[in-house]
C-alpha cells in the first residue's frame, strides 16, 4: 500500500465550529507532515511528526492542533478558525525523518479542501 | 518560507512539444526534488537529484542541477495533454525538510 489517505475530501465549517482532519498511511513511514496550500501557491509546511512526536511547528496559530495517535495516523484539530484559513490541507509522509541522512521523497494525500465561513 | 523561484509561472504548449521549467534557489542544498500537482489534488513525486549529481533521467523527464548557479531545470519531452498540471521544485537542506518553489502551471493543448 503506497497511498496516503485523507478524510474528509471537503469540509465547510463556521468560525465557532470544532472539526478534525484525518490522515492515514500504512507504508511504515516514520515522518508525517501537514501542509497548507492556498490557491495558485506552493504548499507551506505547518507541522512535522517524527516517530510520532511533534518535531517541527512552523509558528502555526494554536487554533490548529495536530495529533499523532500512532505511527499510521495523523490528525489536525481545528477550532475557532478564520475565513483566511480556507485552503487545501495536505498530509504527507516520508520514510526517513528530517535530519536523518539524505532527503527522500514525500508521499502526499489528495488533501482536504477546507472552507471557513 | 519559499526558497525556490520557478519560471515561467505559466507555460502553454501544443501536444508533442517539449516543456522546460526552471527553478532557482537561495541556500545550499542536499537534494532537489520535482513534484507534479493536478488541479486541486495532492502532489506526486517525480524525481530527486542529489547535490553531487548534474543530470538525471526518468522516462520523458530530464532534470539538470547546477549548484554553482543554484538552479535546476525540468524538461518534459514529447508532452501529452495528461501532463497538464502544476510543477513544483522543492529543495532540501539537511534531512527531509522541503521548501517548495512557486510552481509552474503547464497547459498542454491537444
Amino acid at each position: 500500500d503506497t497511498e496516503v489517505t485523507q478524510t474528509p475530501k471537503h469540509l465547510v465549517m463556521g468560525m465557532t465550529n470544532k472539526k478534525s482532519l484525518k490522515c492515514e498511511q500504512h507504508m511504515g513511514h516514520r515522518a508525517m507532515y501537514w501542509y497548507k496550500q492556498k490557491a495558485k501557491k506552493p504548499p507551506e509546511l505547518m507541522f512535522v511528526y517524527s516517530y510520532e512526536k511533534l518535531s517541527i511547528n512552523e509558528s502555526v496559530p494554536s487554533r490548529f492542533s495536530p495529533e499523532c495517535p500512532n505511527s499510521s495516523l495523523l490528525n489536525l484539530h481545528l477550532h475557532a478558525l478564520q475565513p483566511e484559513d480556507s485552503a487545501l490541507y495536505l498530509c504527507a509522509s516520508s520514510q526517513r525523518v528530517p535530519g536523518q541522512g539524505e532527503g527522500n521523497e514525500q508521499f502526499f494525500g489528495p488533501g482536504t479542501r477546507l472552507t471557513v465561513l | 518560507s519559499q526558497q525556490g523561484e520557478e519560471d515561467p509561472q505559466a507555460l502553454s504548449i501544443q501536444e508533442g512539444e517539449n516543456a522546460t521549467m526552471n527553478c532557482s534557489y537561495k541556500t545550499s542544498i542536499n537534494n532537489l526534488q520535482w513534484y507534479r500537482q493536478n488541479s486541486g489534488r495532492g502532489l506526486v513525486h517525480l524525481i530527486l537529484i542529489r547535490s553531487n549529481e548534474r543530470e538525471k533521467h526518468s522516462g520523458r523527464l530530464r532534470v539538470t542541477l547546477d549548484t554553482s548557479k543554484k538552479s535546476s531545470s525540468l524538461l518534459i519531452t514529447a508532452s501529452r495533454a495528461a501532463d497538464t498540471a502544476s510543477y513544483f521544485c522543492a529543495t532540501g537542506p539537511a534531512g527531509n525538510m522541503l521548501t517548495f518553489g512557486g510552481g509552474t502551471r503547464l497547459m498542454v493543448k491537444p
